[in-house]
């Protein structure tokens, strides 16, 4: 398996600009998370699925951040409008169930909101 | 509030020496804790995991031990090699119903000196 990939790698918008992040999970989990890293605040996750239903989006900032998963091999982080401090580092990771298993991240997504 | 603290935030040694990493949690209610490697640039990769009711798990030259009653953990990294260079993180899973959360640490940044 490819792992958990990410898109794109590096991102670079403006201010007020549609932002959207993607990500596919390993094929056969059950369990995508969404995490944002910064220096400020470290690692913080901002929302997960189960089966592709949202669980947790309890980290989610503001109503200007959403997430989808149409299906068990896509999903997608958007950001409208962005602001500069949105600008940080966006994992997608996956696992076979939550307890038990271990958790794969992806390579992340640098954004920088100019 | 549940917490995850590490301790030193950054640690720098020669090549060779034994060298331990720790860990402390504020509530003794987990489901498991897992020790992560981030290289600059990527992603987190999973060392090692250990349900609640382990004591310790192993791999090659790591060792991590889980000690619930005091909240604490501890990564020892055996004959340390240049690779071993990284930021380390410990994750841990916290019972919260039907969304658990796993909350991650800030992490310790090594450097193993040749």
């Amino acid at each position: 398996d490819a792992g958990v990939i990410q898109s794109p790698r590096h991102e670079v918008t403006e201010m007020g600009q549609e932002v959207t992040l993607r990500c596919k999970p390993i094929s056969g989990h059950d369990y995508l998370f969404w995490y944002r890293q910064t220096m400020m605040r470290g690692l913080e996750l901002l929302i997960y699925f189960n089966n592709n239903v949202p669980i947790d989006d309890s980290g989610m900032p503001e109503d200007r951040f959403s997430a989808k998963m149409p299906n068990a091999s896509f999903s997608t982080l958007k950001i409208q409008p962005s602001e500069p401090r949105d600008s940080a580092v966006y994992f997608c990771a996956s696992s076979l169930g939550q307890g038990s298993q271990k958790l794969f991240f992806g390579s992340g997504t640098q954004l920088s909101v100019l | 509030k549940q917490e995850v603290t590490q301790i030193p935030a950054a640690l720098s040694v020669p090549e060779g020496e034994n060298l331990v990493l720790n860990c402390s949690f504020t509530d003794s209610a987990i489901y498991n804790l897992q020790w992560f490697r981030q290289d600059p640039g990527k992603g987190l990769t999973s060392l090692l995991l250990i349900q609640s009711s382990q004591r310790e798990q192993t791999s090659g030259r790591l060792n991590a031990s889980l000690d619930k009653s005091s909240g604490r953990s501890t990564l020892y990294i055996a004959a340390s090699q240049p690779g071993d260079s990284a930021t380390y993180l410990c994750a841990v899973l916290y019972y919260g119903g039907a969304t658990n959360k796993l909350i991650f640490g800030t992490g310790t940044l090594l450097a193993v000196q040749p």
